[in-house]
């Protein structure tokens, strides 16, 4: 599975969004990008996923770049429960497990 | 709530020890992994079970072993436990065909 990158970590004020990036240059063309996060010591939750079109869900948004070289999760509207680590995670499609980088370190400032 | 359950929440034994972590994957869930969560390694994937089959398995250390029952639960059995294996333990799981994990809570293991 591709390796990605992720910035260690950001701030973004409440209420505004909070656009989170991801390289991934080496991703294969039958990789998928996926979204996690982990508020505090729960269990990492899943956000979204997707292989080359841009998808939104009830939780967020996800860009990925036409190369596919590089991604952006974005949170419209960021709550101070959005507080978490994000993690970036590159993956064939049944591939066996998912690796988890150190993610990026989101705060929601009030 | 994830639909995953992890059992015990909290665990503290001593080192040399063995305890057993237990998780019940969500309803239909053919797939369980396992992994560990220290302070300084992150997440680690441990070992994936697919229908009662070892699929994968990671950086999971032969003191450590799991299986899944018929029923789908699992277990992760730690042996000879050492100071260094306090983590939290998590479990996930996942339908055949859809892709997304779902967690449990996790165990937080303390190695005294």
């Amino acid at each position: 599975d591709a390796k990605t990158t992720q910035p260690p970590s950001m701030d973004c004020a409440e209420g505004r969004a909070a656009n989170l990036p991801c390289n991934h240059s080496t991703i294969s063309g039958n990789e998928y990008v996926y979204w996690y996060r982990q508020i505090h010591s729960q269990g990492p939750q899943y956000i979204i996923h997707g292989l080359k079109n841009n998808e939104t869900n009830e939780m967020a948004s996800l860009i990925i770049t036409e190369d596919r070289k590089s991604s952006t999760l974005i949170l419209p509207h960021a709550t101070l429960r959005d507080t978490a680590v994000y993690y970036c995670i590159v993956r064939v499609l049944g591939g066996q497990n998912f690796v988890f980088g150190p993610g990026t370190r989101l705060s929601v400032l009030p | 709530d994830s639909g995953v359950t992890q059992t015990p929440k909290h665990l503290i034994t001593a080192t040399g020890q063995r305890v057993t972590l237990r998780c019940s994957p969500r309803s239909g869930d053919l797939s369980v992994y396992w992994y560990q969560q220290s302070l300084d390694q992150g997440l680690q994937f441990l070992i994936q079970y697919y229908n009662g089959e070892e699929r994968a398995k990671g950086n999971i250390l032969e003191r450590f072993s799991a299986q899944q029952f018929p029923d789908l639960h699992s277990e992760l059995n730690l042996s000879s436990l050492e100071l260094g294996d306090s983590a939290l333990y998590f479990c996930a799981s996942s339908a055949a065909t859809n892709e997304k994990l779902f967690f449990g809570s996790g165990t937080q293991l303390s190695v005294l």
